[in-house]
């Protein structure tokens, strides 16, 4: 079974502090990978797509690293309503579903 | 918001009784899903849809049923739902470019099978 893992956290760090989360994909033929947000209760929210380029949006930087099969996600500046539980994921093979990682939990502090 | 609806939001039911959840989207997408997400296992993939009438099995499709007659509206039915099946249902729709060309998730309906 092709697999997405993560670190499930919990990453508890303070207000304005850098931090990232890494997730590895086994499917070497995936094409397409993103970051998924979810806050308590409520269902996941597309936060950003991630390419072998870089994708940068305002304090969240994702990357991709074919050669090694994972993909990070950066956060600067943490702000408290950043607090969440982020999601990888990445296509399957035949690019019509999407394999999650379990999550990994954020919480910010003040 | 992702013009995707789930009904009920919350279910209770027993043991071996029949249940059947809704997702119903306003945009007219060839691609519906339906996961499931339990504590300690994450989103997985129950059954998808790429056309009317067109499904196909995910990770976890043993005892669940679905069904899409309309472009709009992708059933899941738990034939006679069990314990293990309590969990949170996320339908989801595939949104094709000017979008990002991926998934949008709906609210997700709480079922509790006692």
């Amino acid at each position: 079974r092709k697999e997405v893992e993560q670190d499930p956290g919990p990453f508890n760090v303070p207000e304005g502090a850098t931090v990232a989360f890494n997730c590895t994909y086994s499917n070497s033929a995936s094409q397409s990978f993103f970051w998924y947000r979810q806050d308590c209760r409520k269902e996941p929210k597309l936060l950003m797509s991630v390419y072998s380029s870089g994708n940068e949006d305002g304090r969240f930087t994702a990357q991709l690293n074919r050669a090694s099969q994972y993909i990070s996600l950066l956060i600067r500046d943490s702000k408290l309503s950043d607090s969440a539980t982020y999601l990888c994921c990445a296509e399957d093979q035949a690019g019509t579903a999407l394999i999650f990682g379990k999550g990994t939990t954020l919480s910010v502090s003040s | 918001d992702a013009g995707i609806t789930q009904s009920p939001r919350h279910k209770v039911t027993e043991t071996g009784t029949p249940v059947t959840l809704r997702c119903h989207q306003t945009e007219n997408h060839r691609y519906m899903y339906w996961y499931r997400q339990d504590p300690g296992h994450g989103l997985r993939l129950i059954h998808y849809s790429y056309g009317v009438k067109d499904t196909d099995k995910g990770e976890v499709s043993d005892g669940y049923s679905v069904s899409r007659s309309k472009t709009e509206d992708f059933l899941l039915t738990l034939e006679s739902a069990t314990s293990s099946q309590t969990s949170v249902y996320f339908c989801a729709i595939r949104k094709p470019p000017p979008s990002t060309d991926t998934q949008y998730f709906g609210p997700g309906t709480r079922l509790t099978v006692l």
